[in-house]
């Protein structure tokens, strides 16, 4: 079983849509856990961040953890074309920095 | 605006080449890193550092060497280039166990 699941995509929606963005992941280290978006041909950009479980908003943005489930959530309310990128997920334990470990990402593409 | 700065976008190297990529940041972070990332495999760190002078082993050191001289500065060696090294790399730096910041990468070709 591989340490982080994301579906690859792509994921297509029509633009205004709420957009969910998933990963489960098997470490029940795991204790930070972040969004990152990329665009093609760029590297990634930190969206969000969040320390243990529960909610955070940043706009139209917003990230959701359930360590019970290992199961990690960005929504993203009224989408726009702007917003098609590759999403990727990303965890660590913490207390060091030993790195991240990465979902695969998953390609989101916004129609106007 | 802090930056994470890679000296090449594009290279292109033959098989056996000593291969250096350069890294550079201005946010005064202690730690930086060396991923790559290939489709379907993802982001697969190589090498991290923490401090100058100090380096780590990621998930796929092997064929693969780094130099931390400075703190601003962080370099991966290929040290004889294969054909399977051929990718995109991308140097990060953060200050805390989130929000690393990435270069925009280099795409790396071994011929």
């Amino acid at each position: 079983q591989k340490e982080v699941e994301q579906d690859p995509g792509p994921l297509s929606v029509p633009e205004g849509a709420i957009v969910s963005l998933n990963c489960t992941y098997s470490n029940s280290a795991f204790q930070y856990f972040m969004w990152y978006r990329q665009y093609s041909r760029k590297g990634p950009e930190l969206l969000m961040y969040t320390y243990s479980s529960g909610n955070k908003e940043d706009g139209r943005f917003t990230a959701q953890v359930d360590k019970s489930s290992k199961y990690i959530s960005l929504f993203i309310r009224d989408s726009q074309p702007s917003d098609s990128a590759t999403y990727l997920c990303a965890m660590n334990p913490g207390g060091g920095a030993d790195g991240l470990t990465f979902g695969k990402g998953t390609h989101l593409i916004i129609q106007p | 605006d802090v930056k994470v700065t890679q000296s090449s976008r594009y290279l292109v190297k033959r098989t056996g080449e000593k291969v250096f990529l350069e890294c550079v940041q201005d946010m005064d972070h202690e730690n930086m890193f060396w991923y790559r990332q290939d489709p379907g495999l993802g982001l697969r760190l190589i090498y991290f550092s923490y401090d100058v002078k100090m380096k780590e082993k990621g998930d796929i050191p092997e064929g693969y060497s780094v130099s931390r001289e400075k703190k601003e500065r962080f370099s991966l060696i290929l040290e004889s280039a294969s054909t399977n090294q051929t990718s995109m790399y991308l140097c990060a730096s953060s200050l805390y166990n989130y929000g690393y910041t990435f270069g925009s990468g280099t795409r790396l070709t071994v011929v």
